[in-house]
């Protein structure tokens, strides 16, 4: 079964410093990761996605992701924060040598709070 | 493109009645997917579809759900009769994925339930 955790509930920075939302994943057999945000009373928008290659992924808005094997993770890490990337973010994986078909699996999600 | 397009987007409702969630997928997509996302069990995968077939249908909770998409532009998601416990917020998705497994979920704005 492949599964995905987000330990953290909330995330708080402060706008112009670096932020990282960790997610952690579990799959048999090779994972597609992706990361997904939430505005308030709208539908998830994709950000990114690793599916194989260079394990530093770039996404929209400046946010970028670092994929690490041997350590099941995938955390979503921002150079410098803006008010404006306070949102929920949820991590997201498929595997597919397992049968998961299309189907991904979504984590509790974090929210990310950016204040001045 | 216009999206994914949900309807109703809000729906308040008494307890026993039926309801009939819409959804259009973006035009080309081979898989339509839905969602429901509460407080408490966080996005839960219900059933999802590829080329208008049900593939995994075992997220759905009970009889009293049932889903139907008869052709490529159209899906609905049918409660009845419908409970409090089933307020929540309806995502459906779709996906240009062609089987590869790879393809990001676009999703709409979703359809707010309220049961009373």
């Amino acid at each position: 079964a492949q599964s995905v955790a987000q330990p953290e509930d909330q995330v708080k920075v402060a706008e112009g410093n670096p932020l990282t939302v960790k997610c952690t994943y579990s799959v048999s057999g090779n994972p597609y990761l992706f990361w997904y945000v939430q505005y308030p009373n709208r539908g998830l928008q994709f950000l990114l996605k690793y599916i194989t290659g260079d394990n530093l992924v770039k996404g929209s808005y400046g946010f970028e992701a670092e994929f690490n094997k041997s350590q099941t993770s995938f955390h979503l890490k921002k150079p410098s924060a803006l008010v404006s990337d306070s949102a929920l973010y949820f991590c997201a994986v498929r595997d597919i040598l397992t049968g998961g078909g299309n189907k991904l699996t979504f984590g509790t999600g974090t929210q990310l709070k950016v204040e001045l | 493109d216009a999206g994914v397009i949900q309807s109703p987007r809000h729906e308040v409702t008494e307890m026993g009645q039926e309801v009939t969630l819409r959804c259009k997928p973006i035009s080309g997509h081979d898989y339509l997917f839905w969602y429901r996302q509460t407080m408490m069990r966080g996005l839960e995968l219900l059933i999802y579809f590829n080329n208008n077939v049900p593939i995994d249908d075992s997220g759905m909770p009970e009889d009293r759900f049932s889903a139907k998409m008869p052709n490529a532009s159209f899906s609905t998601l049918k409660i009845q009769p419908s409970e409090p416990r089933d307020s929540a917020v309806y995502f459906c998705a779709s996906s240009p994925d062609r089987g590869l497994g790879t393809g990001e979920l676009f999703f709409g704005e979703g359809s707010r339930l309220t049961v009373l």
